[in-house]
């Protein structure tokens, strides 16, 4: 199979910094996507690594280790806002077929 | 760029009838859609993936005589719930991606539609 893990919930408050992790098979992997998703609403797109190193964009850095089928997104400067479950998929060859993690809900507090 | 509309946003339904989702890219052509099903606090699940002017790839375990997929041109997909049932109560979530160039890209982000939140009585 092609598990996607990652914690099924996170708190923290507001100003901080927070690290979503997500490991992922690596045979025949593609990239890595993170989604954000707020209750009843579709995904958005937040970032995409397929090389292995950090990507920063804004408070979100997104990074990738290939080689220990790792991945992390790291949100800064929490704002309440930021409450919303955040999403890891993965890409692998042979096809468009993206595989979700169940995603982590991030409860941001004052 | 790369917008994707669904309809209906919402649809409650009695058991036993037929519901039909369109999903739609706005402004660009879709190669291929994917289709979700999303429960409460659960991560996407992909239903199927189509191919326009194909017939549609299902996963494991969705039915395709139930859940029925036409992908007639390259910016409409639907999904038609058949014989709908309350355990089909669900939001339900397209996306689409596309080929530039005609060349496979080796970032195919995908463009997600704003989901329909289907209840079956």
């Amino acid at each position: 199979g092609q598990n996607i893990d990652q914690p099924t919930e996170m708190t923290a408050t507001e100003g901080a910094i927070v690290q979503i992790n997500c490991t992922y098979q690596t045979s025949g992997f593609n990239g890595l996507f993170w989604y954000q998703q707020h209750a009843g609403e579709a995904p958005t797109f937040l970032s995409y690594n397929v090389l292995d190193g950090l990507e920063e964009k804004g408070r979100f850095s997104s990074f990738l280790s290939r080689s220990k089928g790792y991945s992390y997104l790291l949100l800064k400067e929490l704002q309440m806002k930021d409450s919303a479950s955040y999403l890891c998929a993965a890409t692998y060859t042979g096809g468009f077929k993206t595989i979700f993690g169940a995603g982590t809900r991030l409860f941001v507090k004052a | 760029g790369a917008v994707v509309s669904q309809h209906p946003s919402r649809v409650i339904c009695k058991s036993g009838t037929s519901v039909k989702i369109e999903c739609r890219s706005l402004d660009f052509q879709a190669t291929t859609m994917f289709w979700y099903r999303q429960f409460p606090k659960q991560s996407l699940m992909l239903m199927a993936t189509s191919n326009e002017g194909s017939k549609a790839t299902y996963e494991q375990g969705v039915e395709k005589d139930k859940f029925l997929i036409n992908h007639a041109s390259l910016t409409l997909s639907t999904l038609t719930v058949t014989s709908a049932h309350p355990e089909d109560s669900s939001f339900y979530i397209c996306s689409a991606t596309f080929l530039a160039g005609g060349i496979t890209p080796s970032y195919n982000e995908q463009f997600f539609g704003p989901g329909t939140r289907l209840t079956v009585l």
